[in-house]
């Protein structure tokens, strides 16, 4: 079966970028989305289609694709951004990485 | 202002039916550009998609949960259902109700989420 493999966690300073993979076979093919979820809230989308910001996310939230690789980038990174972050793409239905928890410190 | 709201027992006995239903508010299930989906959460633990559902009534499930898992829509009440059978304590967590654009749009609006235990 399909999965998306992420890092169980990333760390960073506030300022710096983060940065977080998600990996998936042919996953060019299909569209990524990233949600951002805080502990004990919903899930909030950041990125779909890839690389699009829906309205009223921060600049600071970017996203890119290479071969099998869809990555999450943070620029400028700040404390309110620590959070659970997640990816997701389509195959026969839609699937969910695993998660990675980014600490700002 | 687009409003899910996820209602049903929050206690579930094990080997009976889990039924939550999803009010929406502020949009219509009849809308032909979206679909509406349920995902859950283990605690502690990552997202999973359950199922999604178009206003026709048409489904498509988790190949993990298909044999056990029920979707329904509502368009005079404006809600959508999830009827989950068999459950067990694996099934217990948060869930989510959510609504999805077309293909690769991502789940723009979710609800709150209702917590679900499952036990003897």
């Amino acid at each position: 079966s399909s999965e998306l493999t992420q890092p169980p966690s990333v760390s960073v300073s506030p300022g710096q970028t983060a940065r977080i993979p998600c990996s998936g076979d042919k996953l060019g093919n299909k569209f990524t989305s990233w949600y951002q979820q805080k502990a004990g809230r919903s899930p909030v989308l950041v990125i779909y289609q890839d690389t699009k910001r829906p309205s009223g996310i921060a600049e600071r939230f970017s996203a890119s694709i290479s071969g099998n690789t869809a990555t999450l980038t943070i620029s400028g990174t700040q404390p309110v951004d620590e959070a659970d972050y997640y990816c997701q793409a389509w195959d026969s239905g839609t699937m969910f990485g695993g998660g990675t928890r980014l600490t700002v410190l | 202002q687009l409003q899910l709201q996820e209602s049903g027992p929050g206690l579930v006995r094990t080997s009976e039916t889990l039924s939550l239903t999803c009010a929406v508010s502020g949009a219509s299930v009849s809308d032909n550009s979206h679909y509406w989906a349920w995902i859950r959460q283990p605690p502690g633990k990552g997202l999973e998609w359950i199922g999604a559902i178009y206003y026709t009534g048409s489904t498509s499930y988790n190949p993990s949960l298909k044999t056990r898992v029920a979707m329904s829509v509502d368009t005079s009440e404006n809600q959508f259902s999830l009827r989950l059978t068999s459950v067990t304590a694996a099934d217990s967590g948060v869930y989510f109700c959510a609504r999805r654009g077309s293909y690769g749009s991502g789940y723009d609006y979710w609800g709150q989420g209702t917590l679900v235990a499952v036990s003897s």
